[in-house]
Formats: structure tokens, sequence, C-alpha cells
């Protein structure tokens, strides 16, 4: 079975700081993708990637960055965090136009 | 852009019974993918089901199954049978098909099964 894994369940971090959000697939998958879920917003992409250190800008990249040193690997960046970045991060991975697997998700508060 | 509407934020269902989702997207592309995801408390999201756009077929798999109109742009999911373990956030996707394989999502459905 695909396993998309992200390193923090739930973060809570203060306005200003930097974070750092990492995700990890264990499939050989050559796309990858963040997402932020909103109640009523459904998820929006922020950046995907299809190959390494390939990156693309999604619906709402403002705020964030990503990095992809290793194909498994894809690291969302906040650089400096703000109140309105209080959500649920969803990572997914595909193989091509097949599905995508998604991880478990960080609920990260920003205080 | 492309969007992906769910009128319905939330639907109620008895155990046993039937319940329709709707979706509604907008596109000026003729081949795409669109997709059916359901998101369980507290748990990860998975694919329900998948419809090609250039297959005139509705898809279905077990008790779920859709209905895709391409004209109307319209793309229901119909539960049957429902079950307890139904209950769960359903998000309705769209993918153009381009390469990175982008995914447009619905703002969501929210499922509860009454016993």
């Amino acid at each position: 079975d695909v396993k998309v894994t992200q390193s923090s369940r739930y973060l809570v971090k203060r306005t200003g700081e930097k974070v750092f959000l990492e995700c990890v697939q264990d499939m050989d998958h050559e796309n990858m993708f963040w997402y932020r879920q909103d109640p009523g917003l459904g998820l929006r992409l922020i950046y995907f990637s299809y190959d390494v250190k390939m990156k693309e800008k999604g619906d709402i990249p403002e705020g964030y960055s990503v990095s992809r040193e290793k194909k498994e690997r894809f690291s969302l960046i906040l650089e400096s965090a703000s109140t309105n970045q209080t959500s649920m991060y969803l990572c997914a991975s595909s193989l091509g136009m097949r599905e995508q697997y998604f991880g478990p998700g960080t609920r990260l508060t920003v205080t | 852009a492309q969007t992906v509407t769910q009128s319905q934020p939330e639907m109620s269902v008895q155990e046993a019974e039937t319940v329709t989702l709707s979706c509604t997207y907008d596109t000026s592309e003729s081949d795409y993918y669109l997709f059916w995801y359901k998101q369980p408390p507290s748990r990860q999201m998975i694919l329900v089901i998948r419809q090609e756009a250039y297959k005139q077929q509705n898809a279905t798999e077990n008790r779920f199954s859709v209905n895709f109109q391409k004209a109307a742009k319209s793309f229901s999911l119909k539960i049957s049978d429902s079950q307890l373990g139904d209950a769960a956030m359903y998000f309705c996707a769209y993918n153009r098909g381009a390469a990175g394989n982008k995914l447009t999502f619905g703002g969501g459905t929210r499922v509860l099964v009454k016993p």
C-alpha cells in the first residue's frame, strides 16, 4: 500500500516563526502536492512538484515556499507564520495521472 | 480557471437507504478526469470513484456510482445501501489531465448516516 506520512499531526507556532512541514511518500511517485483545507472551501492547492527540484505554484502560494531535494520528500515552508495560516495542511502524491494518495494531515495553529 | 461546486453542505441519510451528492464544474476542456474523494472524521482522504470524461459509461464501484452528464457539466455521486461507515466529508474534484496531475476541489458535502 502507498504510504504518505507527514511529520506532525498537530503543531502550534507563534506569529513570525519559520515553520517546516514535511511529507514523505514511499512509492516512488513523481508528483507531490501541498494543500490547505478550510471549512467550506474544500482543499486548495498551495504548491506542487512533478520532479525533484521542480516546483510550480498552485492557487494560493503567497506566504509559502517548498523544497524537493529528494523524490520521496516534499517540504512546505512558512517563512513567517501568520494567524491566517492557521489551517489543516494535507500532502499528497501521485504517479502520472493516477489517483492522488493523501497523508493524514497536519493541523497547524498560529497564535 | 476551473471551478468545482458542491451545493449541498450537508446531507443526511437513513442506514440502508440511498443518498445522492451533487457536483457541478466549469471547464472549457474536452478531456479531463473527475473524482469523488471521501474523508472520514480524523482519517485520511481516500479515493471513492474516478471518471474519465471521454468515457460515456458511468463509473461504478460497489455501492458507489456516478451520474456523469458532460454537456451539463454535472457529476453526482450516488451511495446505495448506506452504511454507518459511509459517514464522512465527500469532495468532488476535477483534473484537466495536464502534466502534474493538479486537482481542483469542491467545498465538500458532509454525509450523516442515521442508524
